[in-house]
């Protein structure tokens, strides 16, 4: 498809388990995403990539997470030692590079992955 | 630090009434862009405008239109004769330029529950 791809959809873990979460973002956006978004929460942000390199990752709440694009396209958002508070969903975006390296436009979402840590 | 207050959490309104979301947003930057999300219950985000702090030009797009006071930090969205259709939740963004990361910042969304 055209648009921002998920999977999984949804994930249900055990407290202490690893999870991995993978965005395959739109043909040709450079930049891509992470963000996480609570219940009655808008998305809060995680990390930022512009090809390969984590150009922001101010966004990431401790060293359990941890994201990696290796070849600027797709993208893995790893949870080490998940906890009940890390339950949410995971959005995934990404955006064109406008000229001059402003990212200004508009990010394009997928439909996140939905993660419930018992 | 950038940050987007949309103090309504939820609307109720029925079908024909027009509503108005708001967006009050705070940056020490003078170029900025501001946005507008949707998310139906499907959950996707779906972009519906982008702004910039030097166009302050209203805009209308069919039954959507969107007010930007650069004077009272407000980025407002009206829908004319809502629809049924319209029941989201919608999100106002606020992304820094220059000395920025462009990275948008959320807020908390609001509701819109368009009865028939």
């Amino acid at each position: 498809g055209a648009g921002v791809s998920q999977t999984p959809s949804n994930k249900v873990t055990e407290k202490g388990k690893y999870v991995e979460l993978r965005c395959d973002p739109i043909s040709g956006h450079t930049a891509l995403y992470w963000y996480r978004q609570s219940l009655g929460q808008g998305p809060e942000f995680l990390i930022y990539f512009q090809g390969t390199g984590a150009a922001d990752d101010s966004g990431l709440p401790n060293d359990r997470f941890f994201a990696v694009r290796p070849e600027g396209s797709v993208s893995t958002l790893k949870i080490q030692r998940t906890e009940r508070g890390d339950s949410a969903v995971y959005l995934c975006a990404s955006s064109l590079r406008l000229a001059g390296g402003a990212g200004t436009g508009e990010l394009f979402f997928g439909e996140g992955s939905r993660l419930t840590v018992l | 630090a950038q940050k987007v207050t949309q103090a309504q959490t939820e609307i109720s309104v029925v079908e024909k009434e027009d509503v108005t979301l708001d967006c009050v947003y705070e940056t020490r930057d003078t170029t900025y862009y501001l946005f507008w999300y949707k998310q139906p219950p499907s959950g996707e985000l779906v972009f519906l405008i982008r702004r910039n702090s030097f166009d302050e030009q209203n805009e209308i797009s069919g039954r959507y239109s969107w007010n930007f006071q650069k004077s009272t930090s407000s980025f407002n969205f009206t829908i004319t004769a809502s629809q049924v259709v319209d029941s989201a939740v919608y999100f106002c963004a606020l992304s820094e330029a220059p000395g920025g990361s462009y990275i948008p910042t959320f807020g908390r969304g609001t509701s819109l529950i368009v009865h028939p």
